[in-house]
């Protein structure tokens, strides 16, 4: 597609259930990153993918949390049992790669998930 | 752990005022951007610098990387309404996975 898309836009989810947010990156990007955003912050890294390496997990706040990223293309971002807590503007963002350069990352316009 | 601080967090000021927000990390980065965010959609990318003490100008913005490459400057001059928004800075060093900071929520009054 033209730029990143996710869907939902908005998904408000009672406390306890799992919830999947959706990435598709732009055509032909390597990289693949999930932020999530609370109100009026900056954005907090989540995890990231390249290519066909193993995806840096690293910014996960538990293991509620999980994501994958299928045929090194659309990702799914699972929160499972949400907490209150997890309630915040999920961002994905994709990039080319090239070498000792950084690129202009895309983001899409996010998902903003409530739970109740 | 590789942190960026933005300075200041908020920031509120009177059409046609001049403004500086401040980008700062102990740790070196082969490049820092910076984006702005307006509500409701992502952040869009404003600059790139790579060279440390490169200052680049974009209109009424000035972007400023520091001489060691562990800070940024953002100078905008003579602020318009338009410019109101989330300013995120965002450095990448080595594994390319980017570290976004803290932001700096700009609100300039007609």
């Amino acid at each position: 597609g033209a730029g990143v898309s996710q869907s939902p836009s908005n998904k408000v989810t009672e406390k306890g259930k799992d919830v999947e947010l959706r990435c598709d990156p732009i055509s032909g990007h390597t990289a693949l990153y999930w932020y999530r955003q609370s109100l009026g912050q900056g954005l907090e890294f989540l995890i990231y993918f390249q290519g066909n390496s193993a995806p840096d997990k690293s910014g996960l706040p538990s293991d509620r949390f999980s994501a994958e990223r299928t045929g090194g293309s659309v990702s799914t971002l699972t929160i499972q049992r949400t907490q209150q807590e997890d309630s915040a503007v999920y961002l994905c963002a994709s990039t080319g790669t090239k070498i000792r350069v950084i690129t202009e990352a895309f983001f899409g316009q996010g998902t903003r998930l409530t739970v109740v | 752990t590789q942190l960026l601080e933005q300075s200041p967090q908020f920031l509120s000021i009177q059409e046609g005022e001049n403004l500086t927000v401040y980008c700062n990390s102990s740790s070196v980065f082969s490049s820092l951007q910076w984006y702005r965010q307006e509500p409701g959609e992502g952040p869009v990318l404003l600059v790139t610098v790579v060279t440390g003490g490169e200052v680049k100008k974009l209109k009424r913005l000035t972007f400023q990387f520091g001489d060691a490459r562990k800070d940024s400057s953002l100078h905008i001059t003579a602020a318009q309404p338009g410019d109101t928004g989330l300013y995120l800075c965002a450095g990448a060093a080595g594994t390319y996975k980017y570290i976004f900071g803290t932001g700096t929520r700009l609100k300039v009054l007609a």
